[in-house]
């Protein structure tokens, strides 16, 4: 059964304190690992698709990693703005449905 | 680009009526659409997925009488909570999957926050 989890499932930040988020996964043959970001009381917002190990993409202070079991989602010098719900995602190679992890909550504090 | 609407962003109504939500892409052809369901502090969980011009296909668990989808055209979707009860209160979200990308990227929309009195 495909698989999605998230951890830490909360956590507080230092504005310029970097850290980073895991989404560790099963599927049965991945076609696709999604980034999302949702602020309270909205819809998620795409940030990145990772398609092989080894890909790596970038937005602002965002990189999003890929292996072959997990995908790391790394926040460099973070700033308040920051703070949302972070959920990833996995969609497999035979079916378009994408499958949830259950969010890691960020603060950003100054 | 990649924007989709939902319409409306909340609603409340009296237990027992029936509510519609419509979720549109704006700038781009979707040949799927998603209906997901969010609860308080949890993730999304997917209800249906709409193909245009087809019928929608359930999760297991989510009554197909209760949550009428329609696909109408490629860049509209509705669902339809028909005689809606206080436990139907919940955030609902679409997403519409970009047909030149092989629906591998989905684009959600703003939600719309249901409330059954």
């Amino acid at each position: 059964e495909d698989q999605v989890t998230q951890s830490p499932e909360a956590l507080r930040l230092q504005e310029g304190e970097s850290s980073s988020l895991n989404c560790s996964y099963t599927v049965s043959g991945l076609r696709g690992l999604f980034w999302y970001r949702q602020d309270p009381g909205k819809g998620p917002e795409f940030l990145f698709t990772l398609y092989s190990a080894g890909e790596e993409k970038e937005k602002e202070r965002l990189k999003a990693t890929l292996t072959k079991k997990e995908s790391f989602l790394h926040i460099t010098a973070p700033k308040p703005e920051d703070s949302a719900t972070y959920l990833c995602a996995v969609q497999s190679s035979n079916t378009d449905k994408l499958i949830f992890g259950t969010g890691t909550r960020l603060q950003v504090f100054p | 680009g990649a924007v989709v609407s939902q319409h409306p962003s909340w609603v409340i109504c009296k237990s027992g009526t029936s509510v519609k939500i419509e979720c549109r892409s704006l700038d781009f052809q979707a040949t799927t659409m998603f209906w997901y369901r969010q609860f308080p502090k949890q993730s999304l969980m997917l209800m249906a997925t709409s193909n245009e011009g087809s019928k929608a296909t359930y999760e297991q668990g989510v009554e197909k009488d209760k949550f009428l989808i329609n696909h109408a055209s490629l860049t509209l979707s509705t669902l339809t909570v028909t005689s809606a009860h206080p436990e139907d209160s919940s955030f609902y979200i679409c997403s519409a999957g970009d047909r030149d990308r092989n629906n591998y990227e989905q684009y959600f929309g703003p939600g719309t926050r249901l409330t059954v009195t």
